[in-house]
């Protein structure tokens, strides 16, 4: 059972629009939030969080947005550009690997691939 | 520049062979991880390590071992290889907790 998730395996935009990727997930207990963007033949890198005392989490063109209630939260790049073309994961970190002194586990999504087009 | 860095970048290898997949950061993190990523499943982790010494089970760690005899090195050892490991695999490592993991450049890994 997938505590992550990523409904849209993949997202078109024009160029100068926005583009908004999203993610759900179940488990509650979840308290920090992060996105990961990925180009083809390199690893992920990381882009933006946000904790869950926040609803919104805002780096130039990237904003994170958190709904609790609805345990979703949301990529969105404004304007697109061509460059933005990857492949996005969200990911989840549990609070327990904190109170074990232990260092942060993610759990991560299927991924969304965006293409930006010119 | 501190890095991380995996090797080797791509690898084929028969059903059976033992294999093993090499995990190496100068950045001097305590933490490190193993990641297999497959179409629709995201990234799923295979075992992680707090520190030399330690290490746990992920997620999908069934015919994966791993040691962490040094800070600087994770090496993933496949045991007895079968094809449902054929897989993308990452290595990343972060300092502590709240910190953000910084990934290698990954190892395709094919078993016929």
């Amino acid at each position: 059972d997938q505590q992550v998730k990523q409904n849209s395996p993949s997202l078109s935009v024009q160029e100068g629009r926005i583009s908004i990727l999203n993610c759900d997930y179940t488990n509650s207990m979840f308290d920090y939030f992060l996105w990961y963007k990925k180009y083809p033949a390199e690893g992920p890198t990381f882009l933006i969080s946000i904790s869950s005392i926040k609803d919104k989490n805002e780096d130039g063109r990237f904003t994170v947005f958190l709904n609790k209630s609805a345990k979703h939260l949301s990529l969105h790049i404004v304007p697109s550009q061509p460059g933005d073309s990857a492949v996005y994961f969200c990911a989840a970190h549990s609070p327990k690997a904190m109170n074990n002194n232990a260092g942060n586990m993610l759990t991560f999504g299927g991924g969304t691939r965006l293409m930006v087009k010119p | 520049d501190a890095e991380i860095t995996q090797s080797p970048r791509h690898k084929i290898t028969e059903t059976g062979r033992q294999v093993t997949l090499a995990c190496h950061q100068t950045w001097n993190h305590n933490n490190m991880f193993w990641y297999r990523q497959d179409l629709g499943h995201g990234l799923r982790l295979i075992h992680y390590s707090y520190g030399v010494q330690d290490t746990n089970k992920g997620e999908v760690s069934d015919g994966y071992s791993v040691s962490r005899s040094n800070t600087e090195d994770l090496p993933l050892t496949l045991e007895s290889a079968a094809s449902s490991q054929t897989s993308v695999y990452f290595c990343a490592s972060s300092r502590g907790v709240w910190e953000t993991q910084y990934f290698g450049p990954g190892t395709r890994l094919l078993v016929l």
